[in-house]
């Protein structure tokens, strides 16, 4: 089945620092999203990307959608504490409504 | 507005037993979607509802698991004869529906079979 690679598993930053994280996929899809986890919670959407090429920002976040449709990849400026999660990548094929997931990336950031 | 809310939070069951989780969606929200995540994992599409049809159950493990959105609102997940590999948090999400695919989660409900 369809599957989205994210990597690595973890990261470690100073607050204060910027962070890129990546997502790739071997078939194409049609909508990116990126959410954030905190433990015990659901999913939390951060961005949505309908457009190929597409750049959208959210406050200090920033995602753009690969122009081969087959990745994607999120920046966070100026990092905080309150950053630390699990980012999860996600995509729609528009076949059906169902979203694929990464297995997502845990952020850590120093103080 | 209200969010996605899901009950009970935490359920343990033993072994055999019948469970049902229950999602209440964002009002209005036409699309209804359940997933299962195990730990350390993504989330992972269980089902699929458009209004009350269920339009897609392709991620639905086994016969044990059954899903109902009857008015199109409300949606029972149901579980039956629990396995140990049936422990996971079970995720509700809703949307508007076409063309919007923005999915909205609710927090999850923990299940741990023993």
């Amino acid at each position: 089945g369809q599957q989205l690679n994210q990597s690595p598993q973890s990261m470690f930053i100073q607050e204060g620092e910027d962070v890129s994280m990546n997502c790739t996929s071997s078939s194409i899809f049609n909508t990116w999203l990126w959410y954030k986890q905190d433990p015990g919670e659901g999913p939390v959407l951060l961005i949505a990307l309908y457009k190929a090429g597409e750049l959208t920002s959210n406050g200090r976040l920033t995602a753009q959608f690969g122009i081969t449709r087959k990745d994607s990849f999120l920046n966070i400026s100026a990092s905080i504490p309150s950053d630390v999660g699990i980012y999860f990548c996600a995509g729609h094929t528009g076949a059906n409504s169902k979203l694929t997931f990464g297995k997502g990336i845990t952020l850590s950031v120093r103080p | 507005g209200a969010g996605v809310s899901q009950s009970p939070r935490y359920k343990v069951a033993k072994r055999g037993q019948d469970v049902a989780l229950r999602c209440d969606p964002i009002s209005g929200h036409v699309s209804l979607f359940w997933y299962q995540q195990a730990l350390g994992q993504g989330p992972e599409f269980l089902t699929y509802f458009q209004n009350e049809a269920q339009l897609d159950k392709s991620g639905l493990p086994s016969d044990r698991f059954f899903a109902e959105r009857p008015e199109g609102s409300v949606s029972t997940l149901k579980i039956q004869r629990t396995q140990q590999e049936d422990s996971a948090v079970y995720l509700c999400a809703s949307s508007l529906g076409r063309p919007s695919y923005e999915q909205y989660f609710g927090p999850g409900t923990r299940l741990t079979v023993t």
